[in-house]
C-alpha cells in the first residue's frame, strides 16, 4: 500500500539555523516526489520533485532534498532558514502512470528570532 | 504560469444546503482536475479526480451523489456539496495538472467550508 510518513509534526528553528524536514514512503510502482509548502490561507506551492536522475534535486527558495532509495526517504534540507519560510510542509508521492498523489500528514515550521 | 484559482475562499452556509465550489486553471488548460479535503492538523486526502467532458472518478468512501464534481471546459471544474451537514465542515483544495505536463500538480489556494 501506498503511503507518505513525516514522523515530525512540529519544528522549530531559530532563524539562520539549517533545517531537516523528513520523509520516508511506501510505493509499489516507480516514486515520484514532491515537497510542497502552504502558507496560512494559501494553497500548496510545489518547491522541488524528483522524477528521476540525479538524487540530490534543488527547489526553488533555497531548498534541496535528497532521494534515497535505499531508506525509502526523500529529506527536505535548507542550510540557513528565513522567517517567512514558517509555514507547514507536505510530502508526497505519486507516479507518471497514475493521478493519484499520497500526501504526508505534513509537518509545520515555525522559525524563531 | 500555472496558476489555479478557487472561488470562494471561505463560505458559511446553513445545513440542508447546497454549496457549488469553482476551481479554475487561469494560465494553461487543465485536462485533468483533482479535488482534495483536508481535515485540521491532517493531510490531504483526494476526493475524486475529474477528466474534461467526462464523469469524475471517485475515491472510496466519497459519496458521488453528495459531492457533485463537474468538468465542464478545460479551465474549469466545480465542486457542489449537496444538503450539507455540519461533518461536511472542511478545507476542500483542488489542483490541475498541465495539459502537456501531466507529471505535477498545480494547486488552489483552498475553500473553507463551514456548515452551521
Amino acid at each position: 500500500a501506498q503511503s507518505v510518513t513525516q514522523p515530525d509534526i512540529h519544528i522549530t528553528v531559530s532563524e539562520g539555523a539549517s533545517l531537516e524536514l523528513r520523509c520516508n514512503y511506501s510505493y509499489g510502482a516507480t516514486p515520484y516526489l514532491f515537497w510542497y509548502v502552504q502558507s496560512p490561507g494559501q494553497g500548496l506551492q510545489l518547491l522541488l520533485k524528483y522524477f528521476s536522475g540525479d538524487t540530490l534535486v534543488q527547489g526553488i527558495k533555497g531548498f534541496e532534498a535528497e532521494f534515497k532509495r535505499s531508506q525509502s526517504s526523500f529529506n527536505l534540507r535548507k542550510p540557513s532558514v528565513h522567517w517567512s519560510d514558517a509555514a507547514e510542509y507536505f510530502c508526497a508521492v505519486g507516479a507518471l502512470e497514475a493521478n493519484n498523489l499520497f500526501f504526508g500528514t505534513g509537518t509545520r515550521l515555525t522559525v524563531i528570532p | 504560469g500555472a496558476v489555479v484559482s478557487q472561488h470562494p475562499s471561505r463560505v458559511i452556509c446553513k445545513s440542508g444546503t447546497s454549496v457549488k465550489i469553482e476551481c479554475r486553471s487561469l494560465d494553461f488548460q487543465a485536462t485533468t482536475m483533482f479535488w482534495y479535503r483536508q481535515f485540521p492538523k491532517q493531510s490531504l486526502m483526494l476526493m475524486a479526480t475529474s477528466n474534461e467532458g467526462s464523469k469524475a472518478t471517485y475515491e472510496q468512501g466519497v459519496e458521488k451523489d453528495k459531492f457533485l464534481i463537474n468538468h465542464a471546459s478545460l479551465t474549469l471544474s466545480t465542486l457542489t456539496v449537496t444538503s450539507a451537514h455540519p461533518e461536511d465542515s472542511s478545507f476542500y483544495i483542488c489542483s490541475a495538472n498541465r495539459d502537456s505536463h501531466t507529471d505535477t500538480q498545480y494547486f488552489g489556494p483552498g475553500t473553507r467550508l463551514t456548515v452551521l
